[in-house]
């Protein structure tokens, strides 16, 4: 399984942009990169996926290097509803099961 | 995006007895299901993977005598947690994948809000 490396912890100010970043130097060609959060004693909360190309949506926006060997999570302007873990995926090859392998993720506190 | 249940939402049980945990998918057929488990301050640990229909797949450590789960139909998965002892307290989350989902990469996946066990 391709393993991913994020930093423990994040601060950032409300109303600015967090950026999120993943390191999956071992990634495979057909590996999709997912970001997930959770939120203190919740179930993770899916935010978005990507290839190889730059993905954008309602929550957030994915920066995938060229060589795909690390990635940037954007969330454009930071709310206190954003404080939560943040966590980075490999997901497994789908003839192998496609299975979620959750790491340690970064903790991100917005702060007013 | 989809919508997952558990039930219950928390439970607490007596050592020995066991526990069955429900999961759901609300508005979309699961083909597959998975079952983690979360100690605190830590991350999520799957557990197991079950298909509808046929035999849970158990990661490595993880007691499948203990751990019982069933995905009888399309819609619902349950985990059976059975001799429950204090060190089974946990967040037990379940998370359904659907097949041919808006998500362009063959299905997508969703997490259900979690269920809170604690054995006396």
């Amino acid at each position: 399984d391709a393993k991913t490396t994020q930093p423990p912890s994040m601060d950032c100010a409300e109303g600015r942009a967090a950026n999120l970043p993943c390191n999956h130097s071992t990634i495979s060609g057909n590996e999709y990169v997912y970001w997930y959060r959770q939120i203190h004693s919740q179930g993770p909360q899916y935010i978005i996926h990507g290839l190889k190309n730059n993905e954008t949506n309602e929550m957030a926006s994915l920066i995938i290097t060229e060589d795909r060997k690390s990635s940037t999570l954007i969330l454009p302007h930071a709310t206190l509803r954003d404080t939560a873990v943040y966590y980075c995926i490999v997901r497994v090859a789908y003839n192998q099961g496609g299975k979620l392998i959750f790491g340690q993720g970064t903790e991100l506190s917005v702060k007013p | 995006g989809a919508v997952v249940s558990q039930h219950p939402s928390w439970v607490i049980c007596k050592s020995g007895t066991s526990v069955k945990i429900e999961c759901r998918s609300l508005d979309f057929q699961a083909t597959t299901m998975f079952w983690y488990r979360q100690f605190p301050k830590q991350s999520l640990m799957l557990m197991a993977t079950s298909n509808e229909g046929s035999k849970a797949t158990y990661e490595q450590g993880v007691e499948k005598d203990k751990f019982l789960i069933n995905h009888a139909s399309l819609t619902l998965s349950t985990l059976t947690v059975t001799s429950a002892h204090p060190e089974d307290s946990s967040f037990y989350i379940c998370s359904a994948r659907r097949l041919a989902g808006v998500w362009g990469t063959g299905y997508e996946q969703y997490f259900g809000p979690g269920t809170r066990l604690t054995v006396t």
